[in-house]
């Protein structure tokens, strides 16, 4: 049972280049996050999906787009990297008791 | 505005000793709260969730609950060096349907 599995687990970007982070969960949950860590400043919530066919923003969504592909599938695109991208990413996945995170995606953008 | 707020720390106890971890949160209406515990480089993982007031207890966790003061906290009873780590206190506040974390407090627990 894999849970929440992220890919890529880390990635250095140029300046402008862009990339998707891909997220998927097995455990048939409705709901799935993105979320990025910063020192010093916790997890910050990007983008959201409460169900199939929505997303919503979070709280630091400027520079990011999502899809939510099927229930199981919900990926992060940054269109253009910044350097202020740099960061820690984590998908989760929540049931009604708990979050349930990926491995996380260590990103550098220089 | 959705705060939750922790000490950063760090917070050193030595092994054996009661750790004691605090969060306080910004919507009464909150009625979920979730501790987590994150090792260096590792990602979240859930070590208690309580939804009523008073204690909760799980081997050498306990969460206590005081809604009207809108404050949770952990203690760690017989801390162990493995305990070192950062604890996110997390609430799902109302209305949302996602979680808040706090920014997290780093435990160190020296032998």
């Amino acid at each position: 049972n894999a849970g929440v599995t992220q890919t890529p687990k880390f990635q250095v970007l140029k300046t402008g280049q862009s990339m998707t982070l891909q997220c998927a969960q097995d455990m048939n949950h409705n709901s799935m996050y993105w979320y990025r860590q910063d020192p010093g400043m916790g997890l910050r919530l990007i983008y959201y999906s409460a169900s199939e066919g929505t997303t919503d923003k979070g709280e630091v969504p400027n520079g990011y787009n999502v899809s939510r592909l099927n229930k199981r599938e919900f990926s992060l695109r940054l269109e253009s990297a910044a350097p202020s991208q740099t960061s820690v990413y984590f998908c989760a996945s929540p049931s009604n008791t708990e979050a349930f995170f990926g491995q996380g995606t260590r990103l550098t953008v220089v | 505005q959705k705060e939750v707020e922790q000490n950063s720390g760090p917070l050193s106890v030595p092994e054996g000793a009661i750790a004691s971890l605090n969060c306080t949160y910004s919507d009464r209406g909150s009625q979920s709260f979730f501790w987590y515990r994150q090792y260096s480089g590792k990602s979240p993982e859930l070590i208690m969730s309580i939804y009523s007031n008073g204690d909760k207890e799980d081997g050498r966790f306990t969460a206590q609950l005081n809604k009207a003061s809108q404050y949770v906290s952990l203690l760690i009873r017989d801390s162990q060096p493995s305990d070192s780590a950062t604890y996110l206190c997390a609430v799902p506040f109302s209305g949302y349907s996602t979680l808040t974390f706090g920014k997290g407090t780093m435990l160190l627990v020296s032998p």
